[in-house]
């Protein structure tokens, strides 16, 4: 069975500071891999997704993510971070059905 | 172009009662999913209808909720009687096809029961 996991719950990073958010998923192949963000209130949008191809994928608002096949791992990096980044931040696989990890929460510190 | 569209944003109700909730996916969009989200956990998966098929509702409680998708387009999910541990966010989305599109949602309807 594929899951996902975000070992951090909330991070707090100072605007202006650089931004790394982790997920490590389990499955047998090679997944597709999402990366979503959730501001209160609103349904999921999504940041940038791997299917195939280069493993540093560049999404939308500033955010990127790197595919680790060795790490089973799928981080979301930004360089600098901005108060409106503030949101909750969702990993995702998907093979046929997506599975979601738990989430981190990002704070950002004026 | 409009976002998936729910209602209502909100609901409160007391156990035992009845509570549906509906959704407006995008227009062409064939893949419409139910998933529900605890307070501090991600979107689990409830159903996921292929037009007016549900072809996966492995995780949906039959006993009481139900769902359906009529003509493809709309879809309703109901509890019936709704129970405290049914307190959630229960979000809707929808994608192009099956698989491993992106999946548009709408901004989800928050259930308290009380």
């Amino acid at each position: 069975a594929q899951s996902v996991t975000q070992p951090d719950i909330h991070i707090t990073v100072s605007e202006g500071a650089s931004l790394e958010l982790r997920c490590n998923y389990s499955y047998g192949a090679t997944p597709y891999l999402f990366w979503y963000v959730q501001s209160p209130g609103q349904g999921l949008q999504l940041l940038l997704k791997y299917f195939s191809g280069d493993t540093l994928v560049q999404g939308i608002k500033g955010f990127e993510a790197e595919f680790k096949r060795s790490q089973s791992s799928f981080n979301l990096r930004k360089p600098s971070v901005h108060w409106s980044d503030a949101a909750e931040y969702f990993c995702a696989v998907s093979a046929g059905k997506s599975t979601f990890g738990d989430g981190t929460t990002l704070t950002v510190k004026p | 172009e409009a976002g998936v569209v729910q209602s209502p944003r909100y609901k409160i109700i007391e156990k035992k009662q009845p509570v549906a909730f509906w959704c407006n996916p995008i227009s062409g969009h064939n893949t419409l999913y139910w998933y529900r989200q605890n307070l501090g956990q991600g979107p689990e998966l409830l159903i996921r209808y292929e037009n007016e098929e549900a072809v996966d509702d492995s995780q949906l409680p039959k006993d009481r909720f139900s769902a359906e998708r009529l003509k493809g387009v709309d879809s309703t999910l109901k509890i019936q009687p709704a129970e405290l541990g049914d307190s959630a966010v229960y979000l809707c989305a929808s994608s192009l096809r099956r698989g491993h599109n992106e999946q548009f949602f709408g901004p989800g309807t928050r259930l308290t029961v009380l």
